[in-house]
C-alpha cells in the first residue's frame, strides 16, 4: 500500500529565502506523486505532479519538485519565498494498487516572515 | 477551465439531522470521490465511485454515509444522522478515465454540526 510522510508540520522561512518542504513516500509500484496547496479556508489546489518521465517537475507559482527514486523522496522547493506562499502544503500519492484514490500526507504549514 | 463545483460552501446542521452535500464533477470524468478534512488535520479518503457503484470505501464511511449519482451531472454525499464529530470540510473530486490518478478537487463544503 502507498503512503506519504511529510517531515515537519511547520516550516518558517524569511521572505526571499529558499523554501524546502520534505516528502517521502512508500510505494510498491512506480508512484504518481502530487503536491497540493491549501490557503486558509479554501480548497485544494494542485501545485504540480509527477507521473512518468522527467524527474524534475515544475508547477505553478515558481514551485518545483524532484522525484528521487533512490531516496523515495519528492521534496518541494521554491528558490525565493513570497509572503503569498504562506499556506498548508500537502504531499500526496495516488493509490495504484487498490484503486485511484489520493493518499495525503499530514501536511506542512509554511510561514513566511517579512 | 472545467472545475468541480460543490454546494453549499458552508452548512450548519443540528446533531441528528440528515445532510446532503452536493457536487458537480467535471463533465467527462468517470471516477468520483469524497474526502474529509477535520479542522487542522489531514485530508482523509471516504469513498470512490465508478460505473454507478462504490468501488472503494474507507472505515470512516460507515452506514451513516451514502453516495449517489442521481442524474448525469450530480454526485451527492448523504450523512443520515449527523454527529458532532462529522464537523469537517468535505471535498468532492473527480478524475478522467484517461488519467484516473489525477483527481480534480472542488472547493469543499464546510459542515458544522451543532
Amino acid at each position: 500500500a502507498q503512503s506519504v510522510t511529510q517531515l515537519g508540520s511547520h516550516v518558517s522561512v524569511s521572505e526571499g529565502a529558499l523554501v524546502l518542504l520534505r516528502c517521502n513516500y512508500s510505494s510498491s509500484v512506480p508512484p504518481y506523486l502530487f503536491w497540493y496547496v491549501q490557503y486558509p479556508n479554501q480548497g485544494l489546489q494542485l501545485l504540480l505532479k509527477y507521473t512518468t518521465g522527467a524527474t524534475l517537475v515544475k508547477g505553478i507559482n515558481g514551485f518545483e519538485a524532484e522525484f528521487k527514486k533512490s531516496e523515495t523522496s519528492f521534496h518541494l522547493t521554491k528558490p525565493s519565498a513570497h509572503m503569498s506562499d504562506a499556506a498548508e502544503y500537502f504531499c500526496a500519492v495516488s493509490d495504484l494498487t487498490g484503486g485511484f484514490k489520493t493518499i495525503f500526507g499530514a501536511g506542512t504549514r509554511l510561514f513566511v516572515k517579512a | 477551465e472545467p472545475e468541480v463545483t460543490q454546494t453549499p460552501s458552508h452548512q450548519v446542521t443540528q446533531m441528528g439531522q440528515e445532510v446532503i452535500l452536493r457536487c458537480v464533477p467535471i463533465s467527462n470524468h468517470l471516477y468520483f470521490y469524497w474526502y474529509r478534512q477535520i479542522l487542522g488535520q489531514k485530508v482523509e479518503f471516504l469513498v470512490s465511485f465508478y460505473n454507478n457503484e462504490i468501488s472503494e470505501k474507507s472505515e470512516i464511511f460507515d452506514d451513516q454515509f451514502s453516495v449517489e449519482r442521481p442524474d448525469g451531472s450530480n454526485f451527492t454525499l448523504k450523512i443520515r444522522s449527523t454527529k458532532l464529530e462529522d464537523s469537517a470540510m468535505y471535498f468532492c473530486a473527480s478524475s478522467d478515465r484517461g488519467a484516473p490518478t489525477e483527481a480534480f478537487f472542488g472547493q469543499g463544503t464546510r459542515l458544522t454540526v451543532v
